[in-house]
């Protein structure tokens, strides 16, 4: 079974400092793991992915994150935090199912980025 | 331009009235579902099609049905809405290939639903 705890509900950071959101998974197998960013009122945007290639993984806008399977983590950061940057951020996991049916999506509960000025 | 496309994109209706929400893909995609978002709980999945005709329950399918008839379209239908199921719906389609790991999945714009 494949799980997504996103270690904080809500960060809040200053302009121009570093972002970290933090993301640890759960899965049988070795998965693809994903980072989608939600603005509001939109829809989901993926941000970056990996699929058992490079460790370090690099996205739009300037994030990248990290795959460390002994922490179970993917961490996702940003060396400097931009006001359009607010937004709320989902790590999702997506594993070889057992049986059958593939493709599923876990989605973590979200974490919800403030950018102050 | 790649996408999928809900409708309607806000809606506003009554308990026990009959709504379907349209979702089609122009990708040729062999995956799709649908997902409802709450605060505090992320996307949760309520069903699934794997190809034309293929369709299996998600985590929270009560209430809930779908249908794949075409491979573009995976309609929501909701025989008798309740207010619990008041919330944000998001489609989602991807290529699917049996043994093989996800590699990414995209995402309508979401249909903001209200039962009174």
């Amino acid at each position: 079974a494949q799980s997504v705890t996103q270690l904080d509900s809500h960060v809040s950071v200053s302009e121009g400092t570093p972002v970290l959101l933090r993301c640890n998974y759960s899965s049988s197998y070795s998965p693809s793991l994903f980072w989608y960013v939600q603005h509001p009122n939109k829809g989901l945007q993926l941000l970056l992915k990996y699929t058992s290639a490079a460790t370090l993984v690099k996205g739009i806008n300037g994030f990248e994150a990290e795959f460390k399977k002994s922490e179970t983590s993917f961490h996702l950061t940003k060396p400097s935090a931009h006001m359009s940057d607010a937004a709320e951020y989902f790590c999702v996991v997506s594993d070889l199912p057992l049986t059958g049916g593939g493709n599923k999506l876990t989605f973590g509960t979200g974490t919800q980025l403030k950018v102050e000025l | 331009e790649a996408q999928v496309t809900q409708n309607p994109r806000y809606l506003i209706t009554v308990t026990g009235k009959k709504l379907t929400v349209t979702c089609s893909q122009n990708m040729n995609h062999e995956y799709m579902s649908w997902y409802r978002q709450d605060p505090g709980l992320g996307l949760r999945q309520i069903y699934y099609s794997m190809n034309v005709e293929v369709t299996d329950k998600g985590d929270v399918p009560e209430g809930y049905k779908v249908s794949r008839k075409e491979k573009r379209n995976f309609p929501l239908i909701l025989e008798s809405p309740s207010p619990n199921q008041t919330s944000l719906y998001f489609c989602a389609s991807s290529t699917y290939k049996r043994g093989q790991l996800n590699t990414e999945a995209f995402f309508g714009q979401g249909t903001r639903l209200t039962v009174v």
